[in-house]
């Protein structure tokens, strides 16, 4: 049963757009909210992460907006640029231990 | 800071044979660290949990006698894969949580491609 749900699969964007992905989770027990960014095989980098007691996090152009009670939270990517193009997972973290649930990935493609 | 190395980045090896990876936190200790397969376009799926100094914690349909991990020192822990058959081919990625206290954020290495021919 997959916990965490991820969506778009895929998302093209032209260059200076706003480039949105969204996630969906159902275990309330979950209390910490990475974005990783994926470049073709490379690992995951960690890019921003949330905790539910915030509802906005912004580094640089890239900010978390996260509602508990919808169990959603989302990622912008601001004035998107074509090195911007990567896969991106969120994830979320239960209170036991720091196992990660990973959502099923979002390739994004920023056109020129 | 918070880097993790991964060593080799990619090798082939024919089947029925061993393979070694190697995970390592250069800057930070790591109690726990995480070992994760990924198929071609697809998420990352956590094969186990590596505790320094004890047994590994293994998921659900992994065989832990097929996939031996030992997390020997706070900056190290290594995945074999025993008796590799072509079905093992993947890219396998490990994750590593700095000791004592933090955030909790898991840093990934750079990945290993296995390919068994």
């Amino acid at each position: 049963q997959q916990q965490v749900k991820q969506s778009p699969q895929s998302l093209i964007v032209q260059k200076g757009g706003i480039s949105i992905i969204n996630c969906a989770y159902e275990n309330t027990a979950f209390d910490y909210f990475p974005w990783y960014q994926q470049f073709p095989g490379k690992g995951p980098a960690l890019l921003i992460a949330i905790r539910p007691d915030v509802s906005e996090k912004k580094e640089g152009r890239f900010t978390i907006s996260f509602n508990k009670s919808a169990k959603q939270f989302s990622l912008h990517i601001m004035d998107s640029q074509p090195g911007d193009s990567a896969t991106y997972f969120c994830a979320a973290r239960g209170n036991a231990g720091n196992m990660l649930t990973f959502g099923g990935g979002t390739r994004l493609m920023v056109k020129p | 800071g918070a880097v993790v190395s991964q060593h080799p980045s990619w090798v082939i090896c024919k089947s029925g044979t061993s393979v070694k990876i190697e995970c390592r936190s250069l800057d930070f200790q790591a109690t726990t660290m995480f070992w994760y397969r990924q198929f071609p376009k697809q998420s990352l799926m956590l094969m186990a949990t590596s505790n320094e100094g004890s047994k590994a914690t293994y998921e659900q349909g992994v065989e832990k006698d097929k996939f031996l991990i030992n997390h020997a020192s706070l900056t190290l822990s290594t995945l074999t894969v025993t008796s590799a058959h072509p079905e093992d081919s993947s890219f396998y990625i490990c994750s590593a949580t700095p000791s004592g206290g933090g955030g909790g954020e898991q840093y990934f290495g750079p990945g290993t491609r296995l390919t068994v021919t």
